[in-house]
């Protein structure tokens, strides 16, 4: 089994549309979580970290579920300009410092 | 403030010729990272640094190796291409790895590498 695991996608959707990433992680251990995004031919950037009690930021939301090992990416309004792929990251502390393990993404493609 | 720079961007080569991969930040990061990235294999970590003068495997190490002189500069090196190094490399480094918002890395445009 893979460490970090994502929806396969593509996803294609509507302007407008409500769009959601799931993602499960292995190690439960694993004590970081991130979401990052990627565009085409460039190189990933932080979108945002993922709290144990979940965060917000704008039109973006994110959930972590330890119990399940599962982490959620919720997008509201989806823009033209969210259109990317989204990578599931963790993080495992000690052993192997700086660690991030990263899913291998999904790809969200905004229509007009 | 240019974050973190790669050189080159592009690069082809033979199989069994050498080269040199250049990451620089000007973020006076203690940490750095060198990744590749393949279709379908998402990013894996090749090598990284705690600081200057350490260095340590990552997930997939064979066939490169790394040296950190400067605080500022990681270089990957492959001494001998061969196809299967055929991919995307990035550089990433973070102020630290222990927890917080410290640990985020910042990535580099990316080295497109072709072996042929």
């Amino acid at each position: 089994r893979k460490e970090v695991e994502q929806d396969p996608g593509p996803f294609n959707v509507p302007e407008g549309a409500t769009v959601a990433f799931n993602c499960t992680y292995s190690n439960s251990a694993s004590q970081s979580f991130f979401w990052y995004r990627q565009d085409c031919r460039k190189e990933p950037k932080l979108l945002m970290s993922v709290y144990s009690s979940g965060n917000e930021d704008g039109r973006f939301t994110a959930q972590l579920n330890r119990a399940s090992q599962y982490i959620s990416l919720l997008i509201r309004d989806s823009k033209l300009s969210d259109s990317a792929t989204y990578l599931c990251v963790v993080r495992n502390y000690g052993g192997s410092q700086g660690n991030l393990i990263f899913g291998k993404g999904t790809k969200l493609s905004v229509k007009p | 403030n240019a974050g973190v720079t790669q050189t080159p961007k592009f690069r082809v080569l033979k199989t069994g010729q050498s080269m040199t991969l250049l990451c620089a930040q000007d973020m006076n990061h203690e940490y750095m990272y060198w990744y590749r990235q393949d279709p379908g294999m998402g990013l894996r970590l090749i090598h990284y640094s705690v600081g200057e003068g350490t260095t340590a495997k990552g997930e997939v190490p064979d066939g490169y190796n790394v040296s950190r002189l400067k605080k500022q500069n990681f270089l990957l090196g492959l001494e001998s291409a061969a196809p299967s190094q055929t991919s995307v490399y990035f550089c990433a480094s973070s102020y630290s790895s222990s927890g917080g918002i410290r640990d985020t890395q910042y990535f580099g445009p990316g080295t497109r590498l072709t072996v042929l």
